[in-house]
C-alpha cells in the first residue's frame, strides 16, 4: 500500500531533550515536506526537500533541522525543544513539486512541557 | 504577511446544494493552486488543483475557478453531501525563486447538513 508513515505518533517530552520524528514514504518520490499545524491556522512549511542531499527552509524553519540522505525518509530533528514547538507536525511526500498530489502522512502529535 | 487566506472559517449548507469555499492570495507568482481536505485525527487529502495558467479544472463533483486578475480562487462542490464535512485547506505552491514552497492558508470548516 502506497503510503508515507511518521513515528511516533503521539510524543511528551520535556524542554532541551534532543529528538527526532521519523518520515519514510514508499512511492519513490522525489519531493517530501515537514509541516506543523497549530491550533485554529493552516500548515505552516517548516523544510522541504527537492530530492536527495537537497533541503530548503520553509517559512517557520527555526528550531528544527532536517536530513535527506536517501530517498524515502526525511525526518524531523529538533536539537533544544521548546513548549513553542507543541504542535500537530505532518509530513508529506509527492513525484515532484507543483501539480503533483502531496501525499500526507497521519500527523505526529507533539507535547514539549 | 500571510500570504494565502481563506476568510470564511465555517461554512454550513444543506446537502444536494452546493458550497463554494473560497481563498485569496497575494502572491502573482504561484504556479499552482490545490485544495485540501482533511478529516479529524487524519493528515490531508488532495482534492484538485489548477494551473496558474488555466482559470478551470473540473473532477466529478468539484470545481476548482481561478480569477488572477482578482487573485482568487472558489472550490465548488455539487451537490454537497454528508461526507463531505471537513476542513478544506487552499493552498499555494512554488513561485520563480522557491518551486518547492508551499502555502496554505488557514482552512475553512465545512458543515454539509442533511
Amino acid at each position: 500500500e502506497a503510503q508515507v508513515t511518521q513515528n511516533p505518533r503521539y510524543l511528551i517530552t520535556v524542554t532541551g531533550k534532543k529528538l527526532t520524528v521519523t518520515c519514510s514514504q514508499n512511492m519513490n518520490h522525489e519531493y517530501m515536506s515537514w509541516y506543523r499545524q497549530d491550533p485554529g491556522l493552516g500548515l505552516r512549511q517548516i523544510y522541504y526537500s527537492m530530492n536527495v542531499e537537497v533541503t530548503d527552509k520553509g517559512d517557520v524553519p527555526e528550531g528544527y533541522k532536517v536530513s535527506r540522505k536517501e530517498k524515502r525518509n526525511f525526518p524531523l530533528i529538533l536539537e533544544s525543544p521548546s513548549p513553542n514547538q507543541t504542535s500537530l507536525y505532518f509530513c508529506a511526500s509527492s513525484f515532484s513539486v507543483g501539480a503533483d498530489t502531496q501525499y500526507f502522512g497521519p500527523g505526529t502529535r507533539l507535547t514539549v512541557l | 504577511d500571510q500570504q494565502v487566506k481563506q476568510n470564511s472559517p465555517s461554512l454550513s449548507v444543506q446537502e444536494g446544494r452546493i458550497s463554494i469555499l473560497n481563498c485569496d492570495y497575494t502572491n502573482s507568482m504561484f504556479d499552482y493552486f490545490l485544495w485540501y481536505k482533511k478529516y479529524p485525527a487524519e493528515g490531508p487529502t488532495f482534492l484538485i488543483s489548477i494551473s496558474s495558467i488555466k482559470d478551470k479544472n473540473e473532477d466529478g463533483r468539484f470545481t476548482v475557478f481561478l480569477n488572477k486578475s482578482a487573485k482568487h480562487l472558489s472550490l465548488h462542490i455539487v451537490p454537497s453531501q454528508p461526507g463531505d464535512s471537513a476542513v478544506y485547506f487552499c493552498a499555494a505552491i512554488g513561485d520563480s525563486t522557491n518551486a518547492g514552497k508551499s502555502t496554505f492558508g488557514d482552512g475553512t470548516t465545512l458543515t454539509v447538513k442533511p
